[in-house]
């Protein structure tokens, strides 16, 4: 019955594999995002989707790439992964785009890149 | 300046104590606001919008000042389950910003 799902839950790999995280979700919701949190805890939107259309898009490498095949699901790849990308990735959704604050998010993979 | 800041804290109160948090915002044009709560390694879940007039859900409240562009969030009579971090967030026209948070640790 989980709302928003993301699987792995805990990610561990060397420097420069490539590396995927899917999401879903079940309430039916038009918008996805993809948020990553680092170490200081600073959480920061990369990506968000509506009804499988790229609507937010920011400022990340473009080795990092989204894909939603249908609006239940958002993936994210990563390819060439470096030091850096190591952090707490969440996945989240809203009913629609508007609704930005109404959010519900993903319990998280933790990545770790060695 | 940050687009969103809280100070981290900890903030250590007792149990039943009122405590406080402010969140100021860079963007004069921010539309929407929010308060987050996640707990240690967990998911970030809505605790309540903020709106214009202010508005109460139980024991928390919460304030917007749109002239200092601040919004804060009262809790009163703490509670041990009220631990957590407390994200404030902030949206204008596609651009979601959250704050760092700010710790909270209730006592007994």
């Amino acid at each position: 019955d989980t709302a928003v799902s993301q699987t792995p839950k805990y990610l561990v790999t060397q420097m420069g594999n490539d590396k995927s995280i899917k999401c879903e979700q079940n309430l039916g919701h038009d918008t996805m995002y993809w948020y990553k949190q680092d170490s200081k805890k600073f959480l920061k939107i990369m990506f968000s989707y509506n009804n499988k259309e790229l609507i937010i898009n920011e400022t990340v490498p473009n080795r990092f790439s989204p894909k939603s095949p249908d609006k239940a699901h958002l993936n994210l790849h990563i390819n060439s992964l470096e030091l850096g990308d190591s952090a707490v990735y969440f996945c989240a959704s809203s009913p629609t785009r508007r609704e930005v604050g109404l959010q519900f998010f993903g319990p998280g993979t933790r990545l770790t890149v060695l | 300046r940050k687009e969103v800041e809280q100070d981290p804290g900890p903030f250590n109160v007792p149990e039943g104590a009122t405590v406080a948090f402010n969140c100021t915002y860079s963007n004069s044009a921010s539309q929407s606001f929010f308060w987050y709560r996640q707990d240690c390694r967990k998911e970030p879940k809505l605790l309540m919008s903020v709106y214009s007039s202010g508005n109460e859900d139980g024991r928390f409240t919460a304030q917007l000042n749109r002239a200092s562009q601040y919004i804060s969030l009262l809790i009163r009579d703490s509670k041990l389950s009220d631990s957590a971090t407390y994200l404030c967030v902030v949206y204008n026209n596609n651009d979601m910003r959250f704050g760092a948070g700010t710790r909270l640790t209730v006592k007994p």
